[in-house]
């Protein structure tokens, strides 16, 4: 069976320092991988997401960056955090055989910003 | 645009009791549609998927209902539990994007079943 795993659970970082956050799938092989903010009050919103290794397209201009090193590896980076980056960070995977198919979606990530 | 607007936002019931929420869709042109399950911390569960020719499809208490001529769902939760308490995202797959057809998100409906 699939398990997406993403960690830390939690986070809590001053304004202006990095972000790292990593999210692995295990069980498949060439997954569509994604990555969602939930800001509160507010729907999830798609940031990147990733058909393949190195390959990465980002829905929305911002503070954050996303890489995808091996083929079930997928990581959510900042150079310098804004308090606009808190919120709580989905990862999410997909079979690749047409986009937009059923979504899986990781544990979660609270990054608190202050 | 493509939208997805849920409704109510937020809502109450006691347990035991039934409960409908709503959602509306501009999307198109429409793939299908999911209610996903999301309890508080966790990443979205997905409870059903309907496709355009689907009208009704259940999932143990959960009943969610598709009207493609009026781009309107529902879910129907019966006999509701405290453990059904969660947020309720509407998700509608349609339009287009870069990567083809778009997942568009609704922003939820808060469920909480009070004892």
């Amino acid at each position: 069976s699939q398990t997406i795993h993403q960690w830390p659970a939690t986070l809590v970082q001053p304004v202006g320092s990095p972000l790292s956050l990593e999210c692995t799938v295990e069980g498949t092989s060439n997954p569509n991988l994604y990555w969602y903010r939930q800001a509160a009050g507010r729907g999830l919103q798609l940031l990147f997401y990733s058909v393949g290794i190195g390959q990465i397209s980002s829905e929305v201009p911002q503070n954050l960056s996303a890489s995808r090193p091996q083929d079930r590896q997928f990581i959510l980076s900042s150079k310098k955090l804004l308090l606009s980056d808190s919120g709580f960070y989905l990862c999410a995977w997909s079979v690749r055989r047409e986009s937009g198919n059923e979504q899986f979606f990781g544990p979660g990530t609270r990054l608190t910003v202050l | 645009k493509n939208q997805v607007e849920q409704s109510p936002q937020s809502l109450i019931i006691l347990e035991g009791k039934n409960c409908t929420l709503q959602c509306n869709y501009t999307v198109s042109p429409f793939s299908n549609l999911r209610w996903y399950k999301q309890d508080t911390g966790r990443g979205p569960v997905s409870l059903t998927i309907m496709t355009f020719s689907e009208n009704t499809k259940s999932n143990g208490r959960y009943t969610a209902t598709l009207d493609a001529d009026t781009k309107q769902s529902s879910l129907h939760i019966t006999a509701s539990q405290l453990s059904d308490s969660a947020s309720y995202i509407c998700v509608v797959r349609g339009g287009l994007s870069n990567s083809g057809y778009a997942l568009n998100f609704g922003k939820g409906t808060s469920l909480l079943v009070t004892p």
